[in-house]
């Protein structure tokens, strides 16, 4: 049983360069989300998903796009990318009813 | 918006209990949550506690809920060094939107 699993682990990018960072789950999970994690900042919440086909912003939607296509993926896309955009991302899951998320082990990315 | 607050640094003697202690705002969330970060990995739920529950206990840890004072505890009895760690406490929004406060790191010596 994989879990959550989310690639890339690590990712250097340019100024102005576009990416996904992917993310995918095999647990049949409803509710999907992806947060950013800065020193000091604890997880800030992104982009949330409630099921295929929907989606809805955060508390730092700005710069990232994310759609649900299927209920296993939420990729989060990052347009133009931005040095204040470095940071290591976590996507979550959960299933109904507010239990337990399970994290993916984090992307690391840098853009310089 | 709901704010949580941790306090960022705790240091402890291995053997010692550790108390780390999370405030918080809004007390509409239905759980709270402790979770456990390693150095390079993801978040590990440690335990968490039902909005209406005062404590709960689960081996070596001991959660405590003041909704009085909107404060939440995590005890963590005999503290060894694989306890060394980053701490998160977090309410839940609904759908899976939880809200974090900013980590506590735990260091264990001997």
């Amino acid at each position: 049983n994989a879990g959550v699993t989310q690639t890339p682990k690590f990712q250097v990018l340019k100024t102005g360069q576009s990416m996904t960072l992917q993310c995918a789950q095999d647990m049949n999970h409803e509710y999907m989300s992806w947060y950013r994690q800065d020193p000091g900042m604890g997880l800030r919440l992104i982009h949330y998903s409630v099921g295929a086909g929907i989606t809805d912003q955060g508390e730092v939607p700005n710069g990232y796009n994310v759609s649900r296509s299927t209920t296993e993926d939420f990729p989060l896309r990052l347009l133009s990318a931005a040095p204040s955009q470095t940071s290591v991302y976590f996507c979550a899951s959960c299933d109904t009813g507010d239990t337990e998320a399970f994290f993916g082990q984090g992307t690391r990315l840098t853009v310089v | 918006g709901e704010d949580v607050e941790q306090s960022l640094f705790l240091s402890v003697r291995e053997g010692d209990s550790s108390v780390i202690n999370c405030t918080y705002t809004d007390s509409s969330s239905t759980y709270l949550y402790w979770y456990k970060q390693e150095p390079g990995a993801g978040l590990q739920l440690l335990t968490y506690i039902f909005s209406n529950m005062d404590m709960k206990q689960d081996q070596r840890l001991t959660v405590l809920l003041n909704k009085k004072d909107k404060h939440l505890s995590l005890r963590i009895a005999d503290t060894q060094t694989g306890d060394s760690a980053i701490y998160f406490c977090a309410l839940s929004g609904g759908y899976n939107k939880l809200i974090f406060g900013a980590g506590t790191r735990l260091a264990v010596h001997p």
